[in-house]
């Protein structure tokens, strides 16, 4: 079956730290991927894309990376900051999937000062 | 400012009665897509439009409608047929053919 996940356990780093998220997909030939951020009882906000062809994608502290043999994206936040604490989800848009986008569950970050 | 809105923020239905959510956007998109997000599920996908008078469902359209009479406005009606209506309804829109969802600020519906 065709799963996109991410990590269910919220994630806890310290103020200054590198976090890292993970997003895996199977059964899917992803077009490109997507993280947003979405704070509680907020809409997302995109971030950042990273196409299928693309290793790694940066911006600011920001940074993606793909790998399509491995069928996972990493994403990592650079020195990280209270403000950063948020839930960040992983997005596809499939080959086949025309309009759609394939949205993961999110993991949350929690930074502590 | 450029943005979407949606109204009301906060919903409450009594079982057995349909629901209209507003989703307004001035960003000129021309798709637009409506969400329903569930603690610990992804969002799921429930009606698009990629026009003006034309709209296709998603992947959990039954006991849901909706209409596109114009490019700004994308109103979903939750019915009473919808059997666990209480979630937290977005709504978002591209460019046609873009790749950037815009989200609106959500609606969260519940049901008494």
């Amino acid at each position: 079956s065709q799963k996109i996940e991410q990590n269910s356990e919220a994630l806890n780093i310290q103020e200054g730290k590198t976090a890292t998220l993970t997003c895996n997909y199977t059964n899917y030939s992803p077009a490109y991927l997507q993280w947003y951020r979405q704070d509680p009882g907020r809409g997302p906000v995109f971030l950042l894309l990273i196409r299928e062809n693309e290793k790694e994608k940066r911006k600011e502290r920001l940074k993606v990376t793909f790998d399509t043999t491995l069928k996972q994206s990493l994403f990592h936040i650079t020195a990280s900051q209270p403000a950063d604490s948020a839930t960040y989800l992983c997005a596809l848009v499939p080959y086949t999937g025309g309009f759609k986008t394939i949205f993961g569950a999110g993991t949350r970050l929690f930074v502590k000062a | 400012d450029g943005g979407i809105t949606q109204s009301p923020k906060y919903l409450f239905r009594k079982e057995g009665q349909n629901v209209t959510l507003s989703c307004e956007q001035n960003l000129n998109h021309d798709a637009m897509y409506w969400y329903r997000q569930d603690p610990g599920q992804g969002l799921r996908l429930i009606y698009y439009s990629q026009i003006v008078n034309d709209f296709q469902k998603g992947d959990i359209a039954e006991g849901y409608s909706v209409s596109r009479e114009k490019k700004e406005s994308f109103p979903l009606t939750v019915t009473s047929a919808q059997k666990n209506p209480t979630a937290f309804y977005l709504c978002a829109s591209t460019v046609t053919g873009g790749n950037e969802q815009f989200f609106g600020p959500g609606t969260r519906l519940t049901v008494l």
